[in-house]
C-alpha cells in the first residue's frame, strides 16, 4: 500500500523559531515535493527534489529550505518562522519516468506560527 | 507560464444528481497531464481521475468522467449519481510530461446534500 507520512499533523511554533517538517515515503519514488495550501490559493509548490541531495525551487521558496539526505525522506525547514507561514503543508511523491503516474500525498501538517 | 483556473469556489448538489466542476488551464507544453484530486474534510488528498493530453478519448472512472477540450484548454469533471461521500474540496492540476512540476487550481468545495 502506498504510504507518504508526515511527522506531525498539527504544530504550533513561535515567531523566529526554526521549524522542521519531515516527510517519508516508502515507495522508492525519486521525486518529492513540498506544497503549502492556503484557502483560495490552492496548492503552491515550495520546493521539489528529483534525487538525493538534489533540489529545485518551486514558486514560493522564500523563507524555506529543504534537505534530502536519503531517498525516502524529504525535509522542509523554516529557518526563522514568521506568522505569514501559518498554513497547511503537504508533502507528495511520485515515480519519475514516462509512465503516467500521480502524486501520492501525505496527510498534511497544519502549522500555526504565533 | 503554466496556470490552472477553477472559477467555482463552491458548489452544491443533491444526492443522486449530476454535477460538473470547471477547470481551465494554460500551458506552452505540448505534452502534459491533467488530474482531478479530491480532498475530503480533514483527510488525505487522493487522485480522482487523470488524462493524458495526447489522448483524445475522455477518461472515465466509475461515476467520474472528464470533458477534455484540448484546443479550448478546458478540463471539466462530471460526477454522476452524487453521493454524500463525494463532499470534498476538488483540485484540478496540470502536470509536466516528466512529472517534476505540478500546478494546482484554487479548488472547488463541493457539498453533496441529502
Amino acid at each position: 500500500d502506498v504510504k507518504v507520512t508526515q511527522s506531525s499533523r498539527y504544530l504550533v511554533k513561535r515567531t523566529g523559531e526554526k521549524v522542521f517538517l519531515e516527510c517519508v515515503q516508502d515507495m522508492d519514488h525519486e521525486n518529492m515535493f513540498w506544497y503549502r495550501q492556503d484557502p483560495g490559493l490552492g496548492l503552491r509548490l515550495i520546493y521539489f527534489s528529483y534525487d538525493v541531495k538534489m533540489k529545485e525551487k518551486g514558486d514560493i521558496p522564500e523563507g524555506y529550505s529543504v534537505s534530502r539526505e536519503k531517498k525516502e525522506r524529504f525535509s522542509l525547514i523554516l529557518e526563522s518562522a514568521s506568522t505569514n507561514q501559518t498554513s497547511m503543508y503537504l508533502c507528495a511523491s511520485i515515480l519519475s519516468g514516462g509512465n503516467v503516474e500521480t502524486q501520492y500525498f501525505g496527510p498534511g501538517t497544519r502549522l500555526l506560527v504565533l | 507560464a503554466q496556470t490552472v483556473t477553477q472559477s467555482q469556489p463552491e458548489m452544491s448538489v443533491q444526492e443522486a444528481e449530476t454535477v460538473t466542476l470547471s477547470c481551465t488551464y494554460d500551458t506552452s507544453e505540448s505534452n502534459y497531464y491533467l488530474f482531478w484530486y479530491k480532498q475530503p474534510p480533514s483527510r488525505q488528498m487522493i487522485l480522482v481521475i487523470r488524462q493524458e493530453a495526447y489522448k483524445q478519448q475522455n477518461a472515465t472512472e466509475n461515476r467520474f468522467s472528464v470533458n477534455f477540450q484540448k484546443a479550448a484548454k478546458s478540463f471539466s469533471l462530471k460526477i454522476s449519481d452524487s453521493q454524500l461521500g463525494d463532499t470534498a474540496m476538488y483540485f484540478c492540476a496540470l502536470g509536466s510530461y516528466n512529472f517534476n512540476k505540478f500546478y494546482f487550481g484554487s479548488g472547488t468545495k463541493l457539498n453533496v446534500k441529502p
